[in-house]
């Protein structure tokens, strides 16, 4: 079975400054990955997605993500980030040919000026 | 602008007290999604249809219901709502095809008293 695993709930940094959001995943096929945001009170967004191809994906809002299948990890990075990323940032992940997608816990990025 | 929309944003219901929520789209997909949320943890799918294909998750309680009377509406029916069922219900949409980027409505925040 599929899992995901956001280790840092709670992420806090200052505006301008790098951030990395963690994201480990397991499963026994090959899988698909995402990252979603979800400002207050609001729906996800998609920020970024990994199907295939090149290993760096970037995606809105300045933001990247690595998927690396040895580590198994789709880490999300931006090198500067603004107080209106603060939000709470999902990684998901499904398996090739379903439409299910199953969601890490969850990391808040509370960015301070 | 094509997208999701959840009715209403809030709401309120009584211990018991059949309520029913809604979800319609713009974009024509095949796929929606329905999603509890509940506070401080990760979006928990609850059923999809695939067309006019219903697909329940196993562990989806009974007391949880979903039509979808045609392409661009899907409801939510919570027959006796217990103080366990308040939280974000998310409704989302995909296209067909596995990997497809799921298209969120903004939620709806239900209140169980």
């Amino acid at each position: 079975a599929q899992s995901v695993t956001q280790l840092d709930s709670q992420v806090p940094v200052f505006e301008e400054a790098p951030v990395e959001l963690r994201c480990n995943y397991s499963s026994s096929v090959s899988v698909y990955l995402f990252w979603y945001v979800q400002y207050p009170n609001q729906g996800l967004q998609l920020l970024l997605k990994y199907l295939s191809g090149s290993t760096l994906v970037k995606g809105i809002n300045g933001f990247e993500a690595e998927f690396n299948k040895s580590q198994t990890s789709f880490h999300l990075r931006k090198p500067s980030v603004h107080i209106s990323d603060t939000a709470e940032y999902f990684c998901a992940v499904s398996e090739f040919n379903t439409d299910k997608l199953i969601f890490g816990t969850g990391t808040r990025l509370q960015v301070f000026p | 602008d094509a997208m999701v929309i959840q009715n209403p944003r809030y709401q309120v219901t009584q211990f018991g007290k059949p309520v029913t929520l809604s979800c319609s789209q713009t974009l024509n997909h095949n796929v929606m999604y329905w999603y509890q949320q509940k506070s401080s943890q990760a979006p928990k799918l609850l059923f999809h249809y695939y067309d006019k294909d219903f697909n329940n998750e196993a562990d989806t309680p009974d007391n949880f219901q979903s039509r979808r009377p045609n392409t661009s509406f899907c409801f939510l029916d919570i027959r006796s709502p217990g103080l366990g069922d308040a939280a974000m219900y998310l409704c989302a949409t995909s296209r067909v095809d596995s990997g497809d980027t799921q298209y969120f409505g903004p939620g709806t925040r239900l209140t169980v008293l």
